[in-house]
């Protein structure tokens, strides 16, 4: 079972270059999530996808845009990337049931210079 | 969303049982309580979630008083390897039927010494 799969796991942009993240998950869930990590700091949510079709903002989405494309892709987009973007991006999906378990890529290091 | 307070560290040696305690007072009734583990350069995984009394699995235990208003995830005898960042987070994973958001705070950073 490959979970939930994030392309690249490494990239280096220069200050207003663009970029798209890709994110599929091979579980069939509804929901999918894009998160971003600072160093030291716990993780906050950028935007999220309850089913396809729908995309929601979350804490911090200013500089980003996001693609549901079907079930299993959710995309993350930097249109003109800054130092503040900096940082480790998360994907994540979640069945809707009782049980609050989102499943976790591996992450996507990002260095803007 | 319940807020959560949770140690920002705390340090144990191998074969000690290691209890991480996470206040939440304002928990609503439809609240679950649920742990995730982080590695370094690793996303976060789920451990355990429970509503109330006691839920235990093959990794942790998770106890939870009448009130709620606090929970304490239990790791027996830990390893080298249970070095990582405990997030406590709180909330009805029902509520929106799929726009249920999750909040991770910075968590506690458990670090273990041989």
């Amino acid at each position: 079972n490959a979970g939930v799969t994030q392309t690249p796991k490494f990239q280096v942009l220069k200050t207003g270059q663009s970029m798209t993240l890709q994110c599929a998950q091979d579980m069939n869930h509804n929901s999918m999530y894009w998160y971003r990590q600072d160093p030291g700091m716990g993780l906050r949510l950028i935007y999220y996808s309850a089913s396809e079709g729908t995309t929601d903002k979350g804490e911090v989405p200013n500089g980003y845009n996001v693609s549901r494309l079907n079930k299993r892709e959710f995309s993350l987009r930097l249109e003109s990337a800054a130092p503040s973007q900096t940082s480790v991006y998360f994907c994540a999906s979640r069945k809707i049931d009782r049980q609050n378990i989102q499943y976790f890529g591996a992450g996507t290091r990002l260095s803007v210079l | 969303l319940a807020k959560t307070t949770q140690p920002i560290s705390m340090d144990s040696y191998e074969g000690q049982e290691v209890n991480i305690t996470c206040s939440h007072n304002n928990i609503a009734t439809n609240d679950y309580i649920t742990w995730y583990q982080q590695f370094p350069s690793q996303g976060p995984r789920f451990i355990i979630q429970g509503y109330k009394t006691k839920v235990t699995n093959e990794v942790a235990s998770l106890f939870i008083p009448a009130d709620r208003k606090s929970s304490t995830l239990s790791l027996p005898r830990v390893s080298l390897s249970d070095t990582a960042v405990y997030y406590c987070l709180v909330g009805d994973p029902l509520s929106g039927a799929g726009s249920y958001q999750l909040t991770f705070g910075k968590g506690t950073k458990l670090s273990v010494i041989p």
